[in-house]
């Protein structure tokens, strides 16, 4: 079966400073993870995705099959980046998402 | 293009009342979803409509039904509600099933806040 683990439910930290949200996953094939982000009571969008090896709003996240992990991260955090931060695990026709990190960012 | 729109945005039902969420996508996806979202609980699929004409169950049907009426909507059911069902519901459409296909992800609607008292 496949299994999404976020293992912080609120990770809080301070404008300037390091920020890595830790996503681990199990899957017996090979993945495909994405992050997403909900800002307060607003949908859900798409962050990243594994594939596309990319950086949006200054957030990277590489994939460790070794470690099987998704870390999400980001060198210098700002207010703005403050929400919901959930990653998703694809399988063969749905998505399965962990828990979710709310992430807050203080002045 | 409004992506995924969801009707209605809040409602308050009492125990025992039926309803239904509504959703549409402009985005000529095949694939349809219905998750909850919970404290604590992140988001749970209720369920799946892989393609036109066909759906599915996922993690937490039960006291729900679908009907996947076009390849544009998506409806949700309440038959009976029950307070456990308060929630947030979220509709999603993707193009592709999921793996294996260039995955492009969801696109997801607004939600709906549901409180059942």
């Amino acid at each position: 079966a496949q299994r999404v683990t976020q293992p912080e439910k609120l990770l809080s930290v301070f404008k300037g400073a390091p920020v890595e949200l830790k996503c681990n996953y199990s899957y017996s094939g090979s993945p495909e993870l994405f992050w997403y982000v909900q800002y307060s009571r607003q949908r859900l969008q798409l962050l990243l995705r594994h594939i596309s090896r990319e950086s949006i709003k200054g957030f990277t996240a590489d994939l460790n099959k070794g470690e099987t992990s998704f870390h999400l991260k980001k060198p210098f955090a700002q207010e703005e980046d403050s929400a919901m931060y959930y990653c998703a695990l694809a399988g063969y026709s749905t998505l399965t998402f962990g828990k979710g990190t709310m992430l807050l960012v203080s002045p | 293009n409004a992506g995924v729109t969801q009707t209605p945005k809040f409602q308050v039902l009492k125990t025992g009342q039926s309803m239904t969420l509504q959703c549409a996508q402009d985005m000529n996806h095949n694939s349809m979803y219905w998750y909850r979202q919970d404290p604590g609980m992140g988001l749970r699929l209720i369920y799946y409509s892989a393609s036109e004409g066909t759906t599915d169950k996922g993690e937490v049907p039960n006291g729900y039904n679908v009907s996947r009426l076009n390849k544009r909507e998506f409806s949700l059911r309440l038959e009976s509600a029950a307070p456990s069902q308060t929630s947030v519901y979220f509709c999603a459409s993707s193009l592709l099933r999921g793996r294996g296909e260039a995955n492009y992800g969801y696109t997801f609607g607004s939600g709906t806040r549901l409180t059942v008292v």
